[in-house]
């Protein structure tokens, strides 16, 4: 059984520009979770969702950002008009009943 | 808000050093505590999940244990295999969200 796949794996983007982050969760997982590693501080949760709904998104900054985990393909994290404090390790993870969860590799934005 | 203290910060322990991990938390309605290993660059690799308090689980060198305040992850004859940051966190009433602790540095040395 395949793990949980991220991609790209690494991303650069000027300041201003769009970034957009995929995963797709381990086989028969219906929850994602996207969290968010900065540099030199530890893991903060984003956002809760299953397919085609946002459970919780208390850890997701009011604006720029936004996920999606449609119907189909994978889950979608969206950064817009990026700014060089969105450098950081970004990892998604998934569940399949909420419970344990199991991370991706992660995909890591730099902000030039 | 829910809140995990990890400690030590970092860890150096001679090959076959054992020792533990400790793992503080306070949360409203504990669905479970979990223990992640993370490598340099990867992704937290998931370790175990604990439920209630006086569970104990084990995997190869480790075991972890869980109290109502707190929990412990031992490291038993560890190898520098097990050099990695442990990674506790605690899933509360906010159904789905993990909060983690800042994490315990491990360097284990021949």
């Amino acid at each position: 059984n395949a793990g949980v796949m991220q991609n790209p794996r690494h991303l650069v983007r000027r300041r201003g520009q769009e970034a957009r982050l995929r995963c797709s969760p381990m086989k028969g997982h219906s929850h994602v979770y996207w969290y968010r590693q900065l540099p030199e501080e530890g893991l903060k949760f984003m956002v809760y969702l299953q397919k085609e709904n946002i459970i919780d998104e208390s850890g997701m900054p009011k604006e720029r950002f936004s996920a999606e985990f449609p119907k189909e393909g994978p889950s979608i994290l969206r950064i817009q008009q990026v700014v060089r404090g969105d450098s950081a390790a970004y990892f998604c993870a998934s569940s399949p009943d909420g419970y344990e969860q199991y991370f991706g590799p992660g995909t890591r934005l730099t902000v030039t | 808000e829910d809140q995990v203290t990890q400690s030590p910060e970092a860890l150096r322990l001679q090959e076959g050093e054992s020792s533990s991990l400790n793992c503080s938390y306070t949360v409203s309605g504990l669905r479970g505590l979990f223990w992640y290993r993370q490598d340099p660059g990867k992704g937290p690799e998931f370790l175990f999940t604990l439920y209630s308090a006086g569970e104990e689980k084990e995997k190869e060198r480790l075991k972890a244990t869980l109290t109502k305040k707190e929990s412990f992850l031992h490291i038993t004859a560890p190898k520098p295999e097990d050099s990695a940051t442990y990674l506790c966190a605690v899933q509360g009433s906010s159904w789905g969200k993990l909060q983690f602790g800042a994490g315990t540095q491990v360097v284990v040395t021949p």
